[in-house]
């Protein structure tokens, strides 16, 4: 079945700066592969999503790129807030239509 | 609309009682999952639903838990009897589609002693 590795598991950055968190999945049919951040005290919510038919995909600050071939994804904070500091989760849907998640990164900004 | 509701967010208790938990997922929306998260074992789906019928209940611990979905808008995951080791934050969240974008509850925390 599907397997999904992230690191790395704490991030620390300086106010400004870009962060990035990466993630390898194994089965290569997976097609759906969002981040979630989870703030202190909440649910994840979904930050930003990309499907395996794009290589990447921007929202603001936030971007995601996906190499299919080497079967992994990355998130991309520019200019990273206060604000950002959070857990962040990957995820990959397996062929079951099942999120299987990554372990979690933890992302503190540092003023 | 106000999300995926969960009650309680906190439950304390001790071992060998019954814990019931509650969700309400976001209206017109036809899969329903249930996640538990702790520091050593992450984000598990213990079960997920669709149009009320659950689907896989494979990452159900052991048969002390159970999840029922009556209708479309109530779930519940009860565990009898609890244990200290079942202490954790437990989800619930809901998609319009079993592969559409999960919507997270706040979480119960449930602390078992």
């Amino acid at each position: 079945g599907e397997n999904v590795e992230q690191h790395p598991s704490t991030l620390s950055v300086q106010e400004g700066d870009s962060a990035v968190i990466k993630c390898t999945y194994s089965d290569s049919a997976s097609n759906y592969f969002p981040w979630y951040k989870q703030e202190l005290g909440k649910g994840p919510q979904l930050i930003i999503d990309i499907r395996s038919n794009v290589g990447e995909k921007k929202d603001q600050r936030i971007a995601v790129t996906l190499n299919k071939t080497a079967k992994h994804f990355s998130l991309h904070i520019t200019e990273t807030q206060p604000e950002d500091s959070a857990v962040y989760f990957c995820a990959a849907k397996d062929s079951n239509y099942q999120l299987i998640w990554g372990a979690g990164t933890k992302l503190i900004i540092k003023p | 609309d106000a999300g995926v509701i969960q009650s309680p967010r906190h439950e304390v208790t001790e071992m060998g009682q019954e814990v019931t938990l509650r969700c309400k997922p976001i209206s017109g929306h036809n899969s329903l999952f249930w996640y538990r998260q702790t520091m050593m074992r992450g984000l598990e789906l213990l079960i997920y639903f669709n149009n009320n019928v659950p689907i896989d209940d494979s990452g159900m611990p052991e048969d002390r838990f159970s999840a029922k979905m009556p209708n479309a808008s109530f779930s519940t995951l009860k565990i009898q009897p609890s244990e200290p080791r079942d202490s954790a934050v437990y989800f619930c969240a809901s998609s319009s589609h079993r592969d559409g974008t999960q919507y997270f509850g706040p979480g119960t925390r449930l602390t078992v002693l």
